[in-house]
């Protein structure tokens, strides 16, 4: 499988702190990119995804994301999180076929 | 709405015992995937299967097995047990065109004593 790095393991902030979390991917072709999140006890839903044009995409919550191909990054932003932000959250990329590959997680705790 | 539902939420099994997890989609989806879940690592790919029968190893295969039978059903399946598959395992599911999104279940707690 292809690699897919996020950079911050665990993120601690404050409500109404600006978040932006990190990922980058090694695969230098096509790729489609997500960012998936899990809230505490829940199953994992789309955030949001590119596949292709303009490369700022908006997801729902507020969530946007830049995808930049000369870095292979797809970070992901949003400008004033809230204490229900709290969850984890997962960069995928899409190599071929219909597979994905993942990368670690990050677990962003905002505190109230 | 994509339904993605798992048999179980939490199993608890002892080593050697073979085990059983189920996955249904109610979306007539082709490919459906079985991943688990590791603080650190991330969802790991285990199998995927694109149509009834067929399947394809993931990343990480070793000691498991799958059965497709029927689009809707996927199960996986570990022969034997052992505590290092203690783990969250998670199924997913999409159609085959160009959106690639995937669907999850909820996740199947297990812990292998």
């Amino acid at each position: 499988a292809q690699s897919v790095s996020q950079h911050n393991h665990h993120v601690i902030l404050s409500e109404a702190a600006s978040l932006e979390l990190g990922c980058n991917y090694s695969y230098g072709g096509t790729v489609n990119l997500f960012w998936y999140v899990q809230y505490p006890g829940q199953h994992l839903q789309l955030l949001l995804k590119y596949f292709s044009g303009d490369p700022l995409v908006k997801g729902i919550k507020g969530f946007e994301a830049e995808f930049i191909k000369s870095k292979f990054s797809f970070n992901l932003r949003k400008p004033s999180v809230q204490w229900s932000d709290t969850a984890e959250y997962f960069c995928a990329v899409n190599y071929d076929d219909y597979k994905l590959s993942f990368g670690a997680g990050t677990t962003v705790t905002v505190r109230a | 709405d994509v339904k993605v539902t798992q048999s179980s939420r939490y199993l608890v099994k002892r080593t050697g015992e073979k085990v059983f997890l189920e996955c249904v989609q109610d979306m007539d989806h082709e490919n459906m995937f079985w991943y688990r879940q590791d603080p650190g690592l991330g969802l790991r790919l285990i199998y995927f299967s694109y149509d009834v029968k067929m399947k394809e190893k993931g990343d990480i295969p070793e000691g498991y097995s799958v059965s497709r039978e029927k689009k809707e059903r996927f199960s996986l399946i570990l022969e034997s047990a052992s505590t290092n598959q203690t783990s969250m395992y998670l199924c997913a599911s999409n159609p085959m065109t160009a959106d690639i999104e995937q669907f999850f279940g909820p996740g199947t707690r297990l812990t292998v004593l």
